[in-house]
C-alpha cells in the first residue's frame, strides 16, 4: 500500500515551459487536493476535487489546470511556468466523510528559473 | 485567512511534556479543531482531532476549553524525533466531509536534547 504517491519529485522548468504533476492515490480515496508551499508558509490550496471528473478552485488557482479522469489521479498542469511558482507542491488524498484524516505525498520541488 | 493563531516557535527539552498553544476564538459550533505536523518538509501528517471534549490517541492529547476559544495540543514525552512544525486547523463538520483543510504558518516547536 503505497499511500500517495507524486512523481516527479524535483523538476526544474525555464520560464514559458509546461509540465504536469501527477499525484496517484491507491486507497480508493474519494477527495483530492493540491497545495503549494513556499519557504516560511504554510500550505495553500490550489485546486481540489470532491469526485472523478470533478474540480474546484482553492486559495490560489491562478496559472494552475487540474484533471480528475481517473478516481485515483489527480494531475496538476502548469500551462506557461513563471519564476512565481517555484515552490513546493504537495497532493492530499481523503475518504468521503466528516472526520476523515488527509493523507499527503512527499511532494515535489519544483523550481522556475 | 486562517482562523488560528499559534506561537511562531517554541523549544521543548526531550523527555518532557511539549504542549503547543492554539487559539481559536471565532470558532463555531460545528467547526471541529484538527493538528498537524509537517517533518522536515515532508508532507504533513494528521494528529488528532476534536470538537469539545478532550481528546487522546497514540500519538497526543489535545485538551479544548471550555468555551472551545483555544486548545493545547499535548506531545507528553518529547523525542528528537517531535521536532517539526505543528498545524492548528479549524474546519467545519460537514456529511459530505469535502470541506478542504486550511493551513496557517503553524508552530516550530524544536526538541532539544
Amino acid at each position: 500500500n503505497a499511500g500517495v504517491t507524486q512523481t516527479p519529485k524535483f523538476r526544474v522548468l525555464k520560464t514559458g515551459q509546461s509540465m504536469t504533476l501527477l499525484c496517484a492515490q491507491d486507497m480508493n480515496h474519494e477527495y483530492m487536493y493540491w497545495y503549494r508551499q513556499d519557504p516560511g508558509m504554510g500550505l495553500r490550496l490550489i485546486h481540489y476535487s470532491v469526485g472523478e471528473g470533478t474540480t474546484a478552485k482553492g486559495e490560489v488557482p491562478d496559472g494552475y489546470n487540474v484533471s480528475r479522469l481517473k478516481k485515483q489521479n489527480f494531475l496538476l498542469g502548469l500551462e506557461s511556468a513563471a519564476p512565481s511558482q517555484t515552490s513546493v507542491y504537495f497532493c492530499a488524498s481523503r475518504e468521503v466523510g466528516g472526520n476523515t484524516e488527509a493523507f499527503f505525498g512527499q511532494g515535489t520541488r519544483l523550481t522556475v528559473v | 485567512d486562517a482562523k488560528t493563531t499559534q506561537p511562531p516557535s517554541m523549544d521543548c527539552a526531550e523527555g518532557r511534556a511539549a504542549n503547543l498553544p492554539c487559539n481559536h476564538s471565532t470558532i463555531s459550533g460545528n467547526e471541529y479543531v484538527y493538528w498537524y505536523r509537517q517533518i522536515h518538509s515532508q508532507g504533513p501528517q494528521y494528529i488528532i482531532h476534536g470538537l469539545k471534549n478532550n481528546e487522546t490517541n497514540e500519538m497526543a492529547s489535545l485538551i479544548i476549553t471550555e468555551d472551545r476559544k483555544s486548545s493545547t495540543l499535548i506531545l507528553p514525552h518529547a523525542t528528537l524525533r517531535d521536532t517539526a512544525v505543528y498545524y492548528c486547523i479549524v474546519r467545519p463538520y460537514d456529511l459530505s466531509g469535502n470541506t478542504p483543510l486550511v493551513f496557517g504558518k503553524g508552530t516550530r516547536l524544536s526538541v532539544i536534547a
